[in-house]
């Protein structure tokens, strides 16, 4: 079974269209994460939400919002596309208490 | 602010090679130090993780790492490299404010 889950693996846009990605983990973790990992592979953390409340916000522009429907789901919506948002999408999941993060497979966002 | 620095971007061996790649953070209090691998296409994976005692932390696939905090550092090696072994790897640091900040990344290539 897959611990954390994305979906869509691959998503392909045009410039100015909103999409979603979504995340599922099934570990019972309460603590789910985004991270972007941009053209010359370097990851960096957007959002953090622990039991549905959002703890860590980066300097991320408001087009990205995230939504915790319950502790195992945290989707990314991004409205008006822009080419710069071109990028992999990790999710990752955690105990609150724990360092380790454990991370889904990444959605591979081309927006053209 | 803390940062991770990783000096080599790309580092190619031949197989039964040795590796070690460095990595050195900034960072004054206590650390939680991690070494990620991401294999083409395939999402991160943690390979090995330092939090306190015996500096010399042993992960899966034969890696290893070691914790100097007079050098800030935490060093990833390997004895013989594999054809396998091609990935990028990503070394980590978890800030007080539990943010897990990753370094540029180092992309291995293996020649068989």
């Amino acid at each position: 079974d897959t611990a954390v889950s994305q979906t869509p693996k691959y998503l392909v846009t045009q410039m100015g269209n909103d999409k979603s990605i979504k995340c599922e983990q099934n570990l019972g973790h309460d603590t789910m994460y985004w991270y972007k990992q941009d053209s010359k592979k370097f990851l960096k953390i957007m959002f953090s939400y622990n039991n549905k409340e959002l703890i860590i916000n980066e300097t991320v522009p408001n087009r990205f919002s995230p939504k915790s429907p319950d502790k195992a789901h945290l989707n990314l919506h991004i409205n008006s596309l822009e080419l710069g948002d071109s990028a992999v999408y990790f999710c990752a999941s955690s105990q609150q208490e724990s360092p380790s993060r454990y991370f889904g497979p990444g959605t591979r966002l081309t927006v053209t | 602010a803390q940062s991770v620095s990783q000096h080599n971007h790309h580092v190619i061996l031949s197989e039964a090679a040795s590796l070690e790649l460095g990595c050195n953070y900034s960072y004054g209090g206590t650390v939680n130090l991690f070494w990620y691998v991401q294999y083409p296409g395939q999402h991160l994976q943690l390979l090995l993780k330092y939090f306190s005692g015996d500096p010399l932390v042993k992960g899966i696939k034969g890696f290893e790492a070691e914790f100097i905090k007079s050098k800030f550092s935490f060093n990833l090696r390997k004895p013989s490299v594999q054809w396998s072994d091609t990935a990028e790897y990503f070394c980590a640091v978890l800030s007080q404010g539990g943010k897990l900040i990753f370094g540029q990344g180092t992309e291995l290539s293996v020649k068989p």
